[in-house]
């Protein structure tokens, strides 16, 4: 299957401060990625999707100022957490839609562990 | 999105097939269903997908009901490395938003 890779794949981080995190769909071009967040022992949330080239898409809840994301190329799309707080402490997902055999699928990558401090 | 129903959790012995069911009983005609796991402190994991024929690949068996209100995974045999949580997942396939429900904890048993 396609491989997503993220980085990093954990981050600690003090109070107010921005976190970047990285996502690449490694051998295929991905015109839409998605943006997960996931809570212990709970499932995971959409937070956004992204398309390359234009504006992400956000879901109800989500404030598109505190969550940037872009999506620069077609194996790049990035999210950064601005001013983080201890309440965006999570595990963060991305995922990559794949055309293969002419099937789509997503495919996701290892995910960013965020801790907040 | 149409909802799914799986069980909570469901044990298995290793070796042997374990058999995921999955409740869609209000699926429209073009929704798949979609079947992924996650591992523990991992991003989740594709497994297979189908319309309403069965399919078949290196890591599972889908079984789509004639009136697609459900669905199976099979695993045919299987493995330590199989324990994770499952999703059963409808979704549109141009639009493509996976919404994930709670899942089915599946451990697999020496």
């Amino acid at each position: 299957g396609a491989v997503v890779s993220q980085h990093p794949s954990w981050v600690i981080c003090k109070s107010g401060t921005s976190v970047k995190i990285e996502c690449r769909s490694l051998d295929f071009q991905a015109t839409t990625m998605f943006w997960y967040r996931q809570f212990p022992k709970q499932s995971l949330m959409l937070m956004a999707t992204s398309n390359e080239g234009s504006k992400a898409t956000y879901e109800q809840g989500v404030e598109k100022d505190k969550f940037l994301i872009n999506h620069a190329s077609l194996t790049l799309s990035t999210l950064t957490v601005t001013s983080a707080h201890p309440e965006d402490s999570s595990f963060y997902i991305c995922s990559a839609r794949a055309t293969s055999g002419g099937r789509e699928t997503q495919y996701f990558g290892p995910g960013t562990r965020l801790l907040v401090l | 999105d149409a909802k799914t129903t799986q069980p909570t959790s469901m044990d298995c012995a290793e070796g042997r097939a374990a058999n995921l069911p999955c409740n869609h009983s209000t699926i429209s005609g073009n929704e798949y269903v979609y079947w992924y796991r996650q591992i523990h402190s991992q991003g989740p994991q594709y497994i297979i997908h189908g319309l309403k024929n069965n399919e078949t690949n290196e890591m599972a068996s889908l079984i789509i009901t004639e009136d697609r209100k459900s669905s199976t995974l099979i695993l045919p045999h299987a493995t330590l490395r199989d324990t994770a949580v499952y999703y059963c997942i409808a979704a549109i396939y141009n639009d493509y938003k996976l919404s994930f429900g709670a899942g089915t904890t599946v451990t697999v048993r020496a």
